[in-house]
């Protein structure tokens, strides 16, 4: 069955300090695969995505993520974290035939520290 | 620029009540999706519609319907409302029905409370 796992429901870091966000995915295909940020009260806004080339996508706010095959994952990284990304991260798979029939992880929130 | 406008931005029922959930897509989108995301959990794919048409079905429950009308904007229509159907609604809209291929934006969100 497809799944998607973001193992860490928080996270904490500094502002200034570099981030990494885990997500793993089940897929029997190729997938196509997101990552959103939803900030509180807000829909979700897409930080970037990829459906194949490439294996490292540029998003969105300095962000990028790297697909990796052989792990199953897509992480999601920033080299130095602005108090204003503190938000909840939610990584994505897109479904059958490349619809938007979603499965998402559960999200991880992002706690920046000044 | 004009984006995806979902009405009410929060709605207050009781048990067993009905609520409607509005969704105007950006304008000349022809594609429309809606996601459930309860407290504390994941969006979940809800139904989408093409040209009018539902396109796909996830996890909806028999007593929701939906529909996309001539001018595209899509209504949620909830009936004998549980507890368990409070949650934040998301409608997204794209222009097309080629999936991931389009840019899919997404709406604020209606948070509905059951009481």
């Amino acid at each position: 069955a497809q799944s998607v796992t973001q193992p860490d429901i928080h996270i904490t870091v500094s502002e200034g300090a570099s981030l990494e966000l885990r997500c793993n995915y089940s897929y029997g295909a190729t997938p196509y695969l997101f990552w959103y940020v939803q900030s509180p009260g807000q829909g979700l806004q897409l930080l970037l995505k990829y459906f194949s080339g490439d294996t490292l996508v540029q998003g969105i706010k300095g962000f990028e993520a790297e697909f990796k095959r052989s792990q199953s994952s897509f992480n999601l990284r920033k080299p130095s974290v602005h108090w204003s990304d503190a938000a909840e991260y939610f990584c994505a798979v897109g479904g059958a035939s490349g619809t938007y029939k979603y499965i998402f992880g559960t999200g991880t929130r992002l706690k920046v520290l000044a | 620029a004009a984006g995806v406008i979902q009405s009410p931005r929060h709605l207050i029922k009781e048990k067993r009540e009905t609520a409607t959930l509005k969704c105007y897509p950006i304008p000349r989108h022809d594609t429309v999706y809606w996601y459930q995301q309860g407290p504390g959990q994941d969006p979940q794919f809800l139904i989408s519609f093409y040209e009018k048409m539902q396109s796909d079905k996830g996890s909806i429950p028999d007593r929701f319907s939906a529909q996309q009308f001539s001018d595209y904007h899509s209504e949620l229509n909830m009936s004998s409302l549980e507890l368990g159907d409070s949650a934040l609604y998301f409608c997204a809209s794209s222009l097309g029905d080629k999936g991931v291929d389009e840019k899919l934006f997404f709406g604020s969100g209606t948070q509905l409370s059951v009481l």
